[in-house]
């Protein structure tokens, strides 16, 4: 079983839209979650860290679910600008390793 | 404020041929260094991360090596590339276990 499990998408939204991605992770020692956005043929920025309470950054909202093991990200009013690949990314307390989804297509379309 | 640096941004290498591909950071000690490849529509797969200098862990079996010669210096290499050896190569730093990482421009490597 992959560490962290992302639906591939494509998602193709108008812009405007609300729209969510979900990302599920098989660890349960998992510590640390993120989402990170990455452009064609560009390298993953940090998008947002998401916090056991969830938390939000202008129209993104992260969320966190320990219990079913999974985080979402939440796009509101979504822009031109937000078409790119989102990653899922999660981190053990122990080891070194960051683990990363395969990434989710988002194209907003005007 | 940090920055990381990567090159070269592209490369074009015969099989058979050595390689060397360098990251430095700026603006951060003793950062843990991480070298991912992506291939085409694939995920980030972790080749080697760092927590020091000539502190070298690999994560997969493979045709690459990594050094550490500084603290903020991470190299990885090749003795004889192959043609599985394209991918997009990202290198990443953190602050340390379990915190977010930041990824250089990344180098474009096709073997033809």
């Amino acid at each position: 079983r992959k560490e962290v499990e992302q639906d591939p998408g494509p998602f193709n939204v108008p812009e405007g839209a609300t729209v969510a991605f979900n990302c599920t992770y098989s660890n349960s020692a998992s510590q640390s979650f993120f989402w990170y956005r990455q452009d064609c043929r560009k390298e993953p920025k940090l998008l947002m860290s998401v916090y056991s309470s969830g938390n939000e950054d202008g129209r993104f909202t992260a969320q966190l679910n320990r219990a079913s093991q999974y985080i979402s990200l939440l796009i509101r009013d979504s822009k031109l600008s937000d078409s790119a690949t989102y990653l899922c990314v999660v981190n053990r307390r122990t080891g070194n390793q960051f683990y990363f989804g395969t990434g989710t297509s988002l194209t907003v379309i005007p | 404020s940090q920055t990381i640096h990567q090159w070269p941004a592209t490369l074009v290498q015969p099989v058979g041929s050595p390689l060397s591909l360098e990251c430095t950071v700026e603006g951060t000690s003793n950062p843990n260094l991480y070298w991912y490849r992506q291939a085409a529509g694939r995920g980030l797969q972790l080749l080697f991360y760092s927590v020091g200098i000539g502190q070298i862990s690999s994560e997969v079996p493979q045709n690459l090596s990594a050094s550490r010669p500084q603290d903020r210096q991470f190299i990885l290499s090749s003795k004889k590339l192959l043609l599985s050896d394209s991918g997009f190569y990202l290198c990443a730093w953190s602050v340390a276990n379990y915190y977010e990482q930041y990824f250089g421009p990344g180098t474009r490597l096709t073997v033809t």
